[in-house]
């Protein structure tokens, strides 16, 4: 089956410092892959994406590479804010009758000052 | 462009009532997925509606059913609510046209059973 396994949280991080969120798949064809954030209360935003091996994904200052040979899609920001803080969602999709979201179980990450 | 909105934002139900939740997808969407997001957990996938029929299903009961409207906004209906149904039920819209395209969400609305 399709599956998606993400880096167990909750992580803390002091502000500025290097941020690496693990992420491994699972699936049954060649799926796109996706990061969302979710901050309090709030529904999910859209970080970034990849649709093919060796895609770059990024966006504000966050970045993630589809890397077919590992099945991984790790996040990374080279120099992390307060406002960074938040619950971030590592997903893939496939079409399969329908095109559904599969998510892992989210990490969620705080920033220190 | 306006974005995916849902109703309400916070329901409180009790065990046995049923319900209705409502979304309006992003303009320019056809395709509209529900996903039930339990505390401390990521968004399960409930079902998907594409051009008012459903077209996929995940392994939630039949009580979960849906509708999706010509103007492509869409219900998600829940009978005989159970205490497990407590979460944060999740629209997202996208354009399905052959290959994966990126899914939008809502705000969700959080649902208490009492």
């Amino acid at each position: 089956g399709n599956s998606v396994t993400q880096m167990e949280g909750p992580v803390t991080l002091s502000e500025e410092a290097f941020l690496t969120i693990n992420c491994t798949y699972t699936a049954t064809g060649y799926p796109s892959l996706f990061w969302y954030v979710q901050y309090p209360g709030e529904g999910l935003q859209l970080l970034l994406k990849a649709t093919k091996a060796d895609d770059k994904g990024s966006n504000k200052g966050f970045e993630a590479t589809y890397r077919k040979e590992t099945t991984s899609f790790h996040l990374e920001k080279g120099s992390v804010q307060v406002s960074d803080s938040a619950v971030y969602f590592c997903a893939l999709s496939l079409i399969q009758g329908a095109q559904k979201l599969v998510f892992g179980q989210g990490t969620r990450l705080t920033i220190n000052p | 462009e306006t974005g995916v909105t849902q109703s309400p934002t916070h329901l409180i139900k009790t065990r046995g009532q049923q319900v209705t939740l409502r979304c309006s997808s992003q303009s320019g969407h056809n395709t509209v997925s529900w996903y039930q997001q339990a505390l401390g957990q990521g968004p399960q996938f409930i079902f998907q509606y594409y051009r008012e029929e459903e077209n996929g299903r995940g392994n939630f009961p039949p009580r979960f059913s849906g509708l999706q409207f010509p103007n492509y906004s869409s219900e998600l209906n829940v009978n005989a609510l159970e205490l497990d149904d407590s979460a944060l039920y999740l629209c997202a819209s996208s354009f399905l046209a052959g290959e994966v395209d990126t899914q939008y969400f809502g705000p969700g609305t959080r649902l208490t059973v009492l």
